[in-house]
C-alpha cells in the first residue's frame, strides 16, 4: 500500500502564473481533501471532494479550484498566483463512513517568486 | 467557530523522560479528534484517532485522552527518544453530516525536541 502520494514534491512558480498539484489517495479511500500550511502554522482546510464533486469548502478564494477523477485521484489548481500562496500543500484521504481516520501525503512545497 | 490551541508551542526534554502535550478546543461538540506528527518539511503522520464517544486511545508508547466537556485532549509520550523529535499537531472534526463533510481544524502544533 503506497499510502497517499502527491506530485510534484517541490515547485517554483512566478507571480501571476497557474499551478496544478496532484494527489492519489490511499487504496480503498474515496474522499480527498486539500490543506494549505504556511510556515509555523497548522494546516488550513481548502476543500473536500467526494464522488467527483466539491462537498465542502474552507475560506479560500475562487482562484483555488479542484477536481476529482473516477479513480478518486484529485487535482488542486491555483490561478493568478500571489506571493502569499507560497506554502506546503497537503492532500488527505479517508474512507467514507463511520469513524475512519484521515491519512496525509508528504505534501507539495510551492514557492511563488 | 471552532478554535484549537496547543500549549506549549515548543518543548525540550532529556531522553527517557515522560511528557504530556496539551490540546484545547473551544466547542466541545466535536465528532473526532486526531493527533498527528510532522517532521520538518514533511507531511503529517497519523498517530491516534479518538472518537467522540471514547475517553482514550493507546498505541505503543503513546496515549491520548479526550475530555469533551472541558474541551481538552492530552498526548502522553512515555520514555521519550531522540527519534520522537518532531512537531505534534492536534486536529478536531467539529461536525460530521455525511460523506464529504469530514473537515479537520488544526492547532499550530507543539515542537518537541528530545535531547540525547
Amino acid at each position: 500500500d503506497a499510502g497517499v502520494t502527491q506530485s510534484p514534491t517541490h515547485l517554483i512558480k512566478t507571480r501571476g502564473q497557474q499551478v496544478t498539484l496532484r494527489c492519489s489517495p490511499k487504496s480503498g479511500h474515496d474522499t480527498v481533501s486539500w490543506y494549505q500550511q504556511a510556515l509555523g502554522q497548522g494546516p488550513q482546510f481548502i476543500f473536500q471532494y467526494y464522488e467527483e464533486e466539491e462537498r465542502q469548502r474552507g475560506n479560500f478564494p475562487d482562484r483555488f479550484s479542484g477536481h476529482q477523477y473516477p479513480n478518486y485521484s484529485s487535482e488542486l489548481n491555483v490561478n493568478a498566483l500571489l506571493l502569499g500562496d507560497s506554502a506546503l500543500y497537503l492532500c488527505a484521504s479517508r474512507r467514507t463512513g463511520g469513524n475512519t481516520e484521515a491519512f496525509f501525503g508528504q505534501g507539495t512545497r510551492l514557492t511563488v517568486v | 467557530k471552532q478554535e484549537v490551541t496547543q500549549i506549549p508551542a515548543a518543548l525540550s526534554v532529556p531522553e527517557g523522560e515522560n511528557l504530556v502535550l496539551n490540546c484545547s478546543f473551544t466547542d466541545s461538540a466535536i465528532y473526532n479528534l486526531q493527533w498527528f506528527r510532522q517532521d520538518p518539511g514533511k507531511g503529517l503522520t497519523s498517530l491516534l484517532l479518538i472518537q467522540s464517544s471514547q475517553r482514550e486511545q493507546t498505541s505503543g508508547r503513546l496515549n491520548a485522552s479526550l475530555d469533551k466537556s472541558s474541551g481538552r485532549s492530552t498526548l502522553y509520550i512515555a520514555a521519550s527518544q531522540p527519534g520522537d523529535s518532531a512537531t505534534y499537531l492536534c486536529a478536531v472534526v467539529p461536525s460530521y453530516s455525511g460523506a464529504g463533510s469530514y473537515q479537520l481544524t488544526f492547532g499550530k502544533g507543539t515542537k518537541l525536541s528530545v535531547i540525547p
